[in-house]
C-alpha cells in the first residue's frame, strides 16, 4: 500500500513570506502529526491531528498552523518565515497512535 | 514532561560485528512505548524495533534486539552481524501509554549516527 507522501520534497523561500506543505496519511489513518527536524534541535513535535481536530501542539510560536481534510490529509502553514525556520519538516501517520509512519519529509531553506 | 538522551553523537563498527547503541529516558509514567527509529540519507524515519513498558521480555526484529532495563530507565539497541545499509541516524523515541490529547505525541533523543566500515 501507498505510504506516507509529503510534497513538495525541496522548497526555496524567502524570509517574510509564507508555506504552505501537505501530507496524505496511509488510506485509513486518520491521526497526522507533524514534526520539525533541525541539526541544533533535533526533531520537536509541532502538531497532532485526528479527525479533522487538532488534538496536541507543541511549543512553537503562532506562525505555525496546520489543518486536516475529511479525507485525513493535512497541511501545515508557516506565515512571516524566519531564516530559523529552515528545516526539514516530517509528517507521520498513524492508526490509534500505536506505530508511526513517516513521509520522507519537505526540506525548507529560508533565505 | 519526559525526555529523552543519547549521549553518544557517533558510532563506528566494522561490517559483520555487533554494535549497541545507547539511550536513557526520563518518566513518571508507568505505561509507555520507547522506539528506536533509523533515518537513512533518504530522511525517511522507519521504524526499528517496539519495546512496550508493560513487557517484561527484550523485543527482538531480526538482528535488532533492545535491552530495556526499566528501573534504571535505560533502553539500548543491538545490532547483530552489521551491513553497509544499517549506515544511518538512529533514534530513540518515547510515547506515553496513553497517546490521547497532551500524550499523543513521540519524544526523540539527538540521535546517533552509525558508520558501517567495510
Amino acid at each position: 500500500k501507498a505510504g506516507v507522501t509529503q510534497t513538495p520534497r525541496y522548497l526555496i523561500k524567502t524570509r517574510g513570506q509564507q508555506v504552505t506543505l501537505s501530507c496524505s496519511p496511509i488510506s485509513g489513518h486518520r491521526s497526522v502529526s507533524w514534526y520539525q527536524q533541525t541539526p541544533g534541535q533535533g526533531l520537536q513535535f509541532l502538531f497532532e491531528y485526528f479527525s479533522e481536530t487538532q488534538r496536541n501542539k507543541g511549543n512553537f510560536p503562532g506562525r505555525f498552523s496546520g489543518r486536516q481534510f475529511s479525507n485525513s490529509r493535512s497541511e501545515m502553514n508557516v506565515s512571516t518565515l524566519e531564516l530559523g525556520d529552515s528545516a526539514l519538516y516530517l509528517c507521520a501517520s498513524s492508526v490509534r497512535n500505536r506505530d508511526y509512519t513517516f513521509g520522507s519529509g519537505t526540506r525548507l531553506t529560508v533565505v | 514532561a519526559q525526555t529523552v538522551t543519547q549521549s553518544q553523537p557517533e558510532m563506528s563498527v566494522q561490517e559483520a560485528e555487533t554494535v549497541t547503541l545507547s539511550c536513557t529516558y526520563d518518566t513518571s509514567e508507568s505505561d509507555y512505548y520507547l522506539f528506536w527509529y533509523k533515518q537513512p540519507p533518504s530522511r525517511q524515519m522507519i521504524l526499528v524495533i517496539r519495546q512496550e513498558a508493560y513487557k517484561q521480555q527484550n523485543a527482538t526484529e531480526n538482528r535488532f534486539s533492545v535491552n530495556f532495563q526499566k528501573a534504571a530507565k535505560s533502553f539500548s539497541l543491538k545490532i547483530s552481524d552489521s551491513q553497509l545499509g544499517d549506515a544511518a541516524m538512529y533514534f530513540c523515541a518515547y510515547r506515553s501509554g496513553s497517546p490521547t490529547g497532551a500524550n499523543s505525541k513521540l519524544t526523540f533523543g539527538k540521535g546517533i549516527t552509525l558508520s558501517v566500515r567495510p
